[in-house]
């Protein structure tokens, strides 16, 4: 067990809606990381947050939106759901209080999510 | 070309056997290396951190890097059923939001049979 948490841990939608996944990072670790994982693009880094400010962005769609909370806590928002945004997203999160840090990174379980 | 090249396999041993797992990667800013096992239906797990070139071992774990060939690998010792799973290389650069942003390769399914 990582100490990472996700909910839900699946999740089953229809096109065109929108979806809130939920990630608690590690106790103390300040930097929270999204990536979505599918068979085709395999493990890609979206955004990262440190204490509240995004820090980081890769490859995330517009439809996409994330954000930390003062608790640490973090949501990604999908809106406007296709078909191929059905894959699993993962949390991480690191201490980042050194630049290396943050590449010691703990992945959550996970959300699976499926678009009708 | 994706920036980090990882046969997906897939790769089957016997138990006790010397299993080598490479990528190749092609942005010269990476100098930080990872390596990750994934379980079916489980998060990644950090298993081996290196920066720049060298070798790391932790058990029967090892882990390398030759960035002039720009060339990792993990070598796993007395492979066991239980190391059965995806392996997946990561990368990432150094230096403002470098750091952190990891760049993966595809992954190679491992397994390990009695």
């Amino acid at each position: 067990d990582s100490g990472v948490t996700q909910t839900p841990k699946h999740l089953i939608t229809a096109t065109g809606q929108r979806v809130t996944l939920r990630c608690s990072p590690r106790s103390g670790d300040l930097s929270v990381y999204w990536y979505q994982q599918s068979l085709d693009q395999g493990l890609q880094f979206l955004i990262q947050y440190y204490n509240g400010e995004e820090r980081a962005k890769g490859n995330i769609l517009e439809r996409f939106s994330a954000q930390q909370f003062p608790d640490l806590h973090s949501e990604l928002n999908l809106s406007s759901l296709e078909l191929g945004d059905s894959a699993l997203y993962f949390c991480a999160s690191s201490g980042g209080l050194a630049g290396g840090l943050y590449n010691e990174q703990f992945f959550g379980p996970g959300t699976r999510l499926t678009v009708l | 070309q994706k920036e980090v090249e990882q046969d997906p396999g897939p790769l089957s041993v016997p138990e006790g056997a010397i299993v080598s797992l490479n990528c190749t990667y092609s942005n010269s800013a990476f100098q930080y290396f990872m390596w990750y096992r994934q379980y079916s239906r489980k998060g990644p797990e950090l298993l081996m951190y290196t920066y720049s070139s060298g070798n790391k071992e932790d058990g029967r774990f090892t882990a390398q890097v030759d960035k002039s060939s720009k060339y990792i690998s993990l070598f796993i010792r007395d492979s066991q059923p239980s190391d059965s799973a995806t392996y997946l290389c990561a990368m990432s650069g150094a230096g403002g939001t470098s750091y952190g942003k990891l760049t993966f390769g595809q992954g190679t399914i491992l397994t390990v049979h009695p």
